[in-house]
């Protein structure tokens, strides 16, 4: 498929432990974003990917959230020492990044994450 | 601080009738983007308007846009139950490229 995807698509982890979130862009958006939504809530920007580099990290809670994205495709979102309020649907969205007719975000289906 | 707001929480019409929604945010902006949200996974994008524009049109989707007012409204006409979803209206903050979503608004057409 040509969309966004986002693996796993649930992850149940024990409060203290680490987890990785992926996330596969479209090919050929050069702009990623992470969001995180809790029931009930809209989506929370975490950080903006242009390219390689985090543009505007802003969003990440504390210093146990960090994403990367090597290569300017992937993206990895990884949480360290999970807390039970790090639950929540984590999204990630592309978009073809600035410019005119680039502003239009292309969302995954998110990954739900259960902290016990 | 919330960018963008929705109005109302909630709304639940019959199939056939229009709903609206309303948006309203801080700063200035210089698009403002509807999305609808089904089952809380993965959000489908629904228009852009942007902030030289008062008025759009997307099949039964029109949007309005008022800068003075610093609000927004998505209309759907003739809903359908397949409209259920949850809307949310997104603007950038402060000229950035961090969207900000409003909390949404949950619609539900009955059949």
């Amino acid at each position: 498929g040509a969309g966004v995807s986002q693996t796993p698509s649930n992850k149940v982890t024990e409060k203290g432990k680490y987890v990785e979130l992926r996330c596969d862009p479209i090919s050929g958006h050069t702009a990623l974003y992470w969001y995180r939504q809790s029931l009930g809530q809209g989506p929370e920007f975490l950080i903006y990917f242009q390219g390689t580099g985090a543009a505007d990290d802003s969003g990440l809670p504390n210093d146990r959230f960090f994403a990367v994205r090597p290569e300017g495709s992937v993206s990895t979102l990884k949480i360290q020492r999970t807390e039970r309020g790090d639950s929540a649907v984590y999204l990630c969205a592309s978009s073809l990044g600035p410019g005119l007719g680039g502003e239009t975000q292309y969302f995954g289906p998110g990954t739900r994450l259960l902290v016990l | 601080s919330q960018q963008g707001e929705e109005d109302p929480q909630a709304l639940s019409i019959q199939e056939g009738e229009n709903a609206t929604m309303n948006c309203s945010y801080k700063t200035s902006i210089n698009n403002l983007q509807w999305y609808r949200q089904n089952s809380g996974r993965g959000l489908v994008h629904l228009i852009l308007i942007r902030s030289n524009e008062r008025e759009k049109h997307s099949g039964r989707l029109r949007v309005t846009l008022d800068t003075s007012k610093k609000s927004s409204s998505l209309l759907i006409t003739a809903s359908r139950a397949a409209d259920t979803a949850s809307y949310f209206c997104a603007c950038p903050h402060q000229g950035t490229y961090k969207y900000i979503f409003g909390t949404g608004t949950r619609l539900k057409v009955l059949a």
